[in-house]
């Protein structure tokens, strides 16, 4: 059973464009939902964390949440070459269950 | 800004070798973690700790893995007799508790097993 689902991408935005990564899950019971940048060959990097549906902002990115449909989103804003990088959707209120990722390329 | 450490970076064995890779959590964490990421594959819980003791382990976590908490710094994950398929990078991360439960991974330790 896949828990975490994501298109693996490639998905190329164009510099200063708005980049939209979706992620839907399979289990009901998870309270916390993260996003997690991953640079090839270095670690994840928390990025966004949310825990209650609707929107939640950090600077130019925005995580979106819906438990009914059970999909989680990531809008970045006034993309930057330095955005390119795997983005990894997860779920977890304890063991975090990661995503395969979205590979994001953001073209100048 | 308090982040994770692990050591080493990179581990080289023989199949059937034993390997302790090394991390050291955030310093107010109490909650802790091994994950791991074959190259090319998603990243996989291994197994998370707390009080001293293992809380949750995965199908992969067998008895040739085992965790221990030293002193009050070090996380160790121990591996007894290496595999081949035991190559991966190995993740360490750690959480302050509460509701939420945001982990914060370490730099990664890139295990070779031949």
């Amino acid at each position: 059973q896949k828990e975490v689902e994501q298109n693996s991408g490639p998905l190329s935005v164009p510099e200063g464009a708005i980049a939209s990564l979706n992620c839907t899950y399979s289990d009901r019971v998870s309270q916390s939902f993260f996003w997690y940048r991953q640079y090839s060959g270095k670690s994840p990097e928390l990025i966004m964390s949310i825990y209650s549906n609707g929107d939640k902002e950090d600077g130019r990115f925005t995580a979106q949440l819906n438990k009914a449909s059970q999909y989680v989103s990531l809008l970045i804003r006034d993309s930057q070459p330095s955005d390119s990088a795997t983005y990894l959707c997860a779920r977890g209120d304890d063991k975090i269950i990661f995503g395969k990722g979205t590979r994001l390329h953001i073209l100048p | 800004e308090p982040e994770v450490t692990q050591t080493p970076s990179h581990q080289v064995t023989q199949m059937g070798q034993e390997v302790i890779l090394r991390c050291v959590p955030i310093s107010n964490h109490l909650y802790f973690y091994w994950y791991r990421q074959i190259l090319g594959q998603k990243v996989e819980f291994l197994v998370s700790f707390y009080n001293n003791e293992i809380s949750e382990k995965s199908e992969i976590f067998d008895d040739q893995f085992s965790v221990e908490r030293p002193d009050g710094s070090n996380f160790t994950l121990k591996i007894r007799s290496t595999k081949l398929e035991d190559s991966a990078m190995y993740f360490c991360a750690s959480s302050g508790g509460g509701a939420y439960n945001e982990q914060f991974f370490g730099p990664g330790t890139r295990l070779t097993v031949l």
